[in-house]
Parts: C-alpha cells; structure tokens; sequence
C-alpha cells in the first residue's frame, strides 16, 4: 500500500549546520510530494512541494527533489536557524485519490 | 483570511461522554478531512469528505462520525470517548479542481479522555 518512511529523530544540530532529512515513498502512480512544517502548538504549514519527476520544490531556503528512480524526496538546508526548530513531516498524494499519505515527522532542534 | 477553524483548542472528556470537534473552512474548498496525530505514528486520517453530502472513512474511523450539510463545515463526532482517543485533532481542506494542490490544516484540538 502507500506509505512514507522518514527518520524519525530527533535530529539535533548547531546553528549554521548543514540538514538532510531522509524521505521515500511507496505510491501507485506518479504522485505529488510534500513537505510541511509543524511549530509548537501550531497545525501543519506546507513548506515546500514537487509534483513531477526531477521537480526541485524550495521555500525559505528548504530544498527537495522528486527523484523518481529512488521514490525519495530528501528535504535538505545549508545552514540552519534555531528558528527552523520544528517537527518535518514528508507527505504524497498520489494522481488515483484525494487522500495524502503521511511520514511519522522529524523533530529538528537546533541549538544556538 | 481565517483558512480552517477548529474548536475547542483544549477539551478534556471523561470516558463514555460524546462530544464534537467542530471545523469551519472559508475559502470554498471541496475536500475536507480529520486526522488525529499521536507520537511516533504521524498523521492517520480518520474521514474525508470530497463535498457536501459525502462522506467516507480512512484508516482509523472506529468510534467517529462525521457530517458534511455544506461546504464550509465538517464536525467530527465522538460518539463515546475512550482514553484511546486522547490525541491532537487536525482538520484539513483542499480544492480538488487543482490538481496539485496542497492541504491547508487548522491549528488542532487537542483531546485528553480519562
């Protein structure tokens, strides 16, 4: 069936590190993929999206690329604020239904 | 610009009581949606609804019930609460004329059941 697999954390760095947070996906079809951001108490925020192969999506300086050859969408940053700490969660949606599919999410603390 | 709205944003709940979830959206989107997120388990969608008059399940509808009379609300109700369900509620809507569109979420309910 369709999942998303992320590693769960938690992924802690010092400010100015460089982020990777793995993401692959099983999915029929060619789906859409996702990034969204959760701050404390907050509901989720789309950070960033892709929707067709080799598709590169960014936002605030997050970068993920549809790599269709791998079914992975690995969010990465050069240099982190502590102000990115938050939970990361990978989504997709596929092309055959309305629903979308949930990573477990990666909780980021970054250390000043 | 509201987006979702959801309340209560806190409700604790002895088991047995029911209680709904209540979920406004302005922005005239056809599909909405639950989740309830709990540690280490993510985003598990309960029901969904691509317009007014129709609803169905997802993976974890057991003691839900939902509703959708017209476009802009989408309750959710708990028919007889358990300490199982203690977990943040989200709710989510999205136009499902744009294809790849994202979804927009609310800022959650968070359930305490004792």
């Amino acid at each position: 069936g369709n999942s998303v697999t992320q590693m769960e954390g938690p992924v802690t760095l010092s400010e100015e590190a460089f982020l990777t947070i793995n993401c692959t996906y099983t999915a029929t079809g060619y789906p859409s993929l996702f990034w969204y951001v959760q701050y404390p108490g907050e509901g989720l925020q789309l950070l960033l999206k892709a929707t067709k192969a080799d598709d590169k999506g960014s936002n605030k300086g997050f970068e993920a690329t549809y790599r269709k050859e791998t079914t992975s969408f690995h969010l990465e940053k050069g240099s982190v604020q502590v102000s990115d700490s938050a939970v990361y969660f990978c989504a997709h949606r596929d092309n055959y239904g309305q629903n979308f599919v949930f990573g477990p999410g990666t909780r980021l603390s970054v250390l000043p | 610009n509201a987006g979702v709205t959801q309340t209560p944003k806190f409700q604790v709940l002895k088991t047995g009581q029911s209680m709904t979830l209540q979920c406004a959206q302005d922005m005239n989107h056809e599909y909405m949606s639950w989740y309830r997120q709990d540690p280490g388990m993510g985003l598990r969608l309960i029901h969904y609804s691509v317009g007014a008059g129709i609803t169905d399940q997802g993976e974890v509808p057991n003691g839900y019930n939902v509703s959708r009379s017209t476009t802009e609300d989408f309750p959710l109700r708990l028919l007889s609460a358990a300490p199982s369900q203690t977990s943040v509620y989200f709710c989510a809507s999205r136009p499902t004329g744009e294809r790849n569109s994202p979804l927009h979420f609310g800022n959650g309910t968070r359930l305490t059941v004792t």
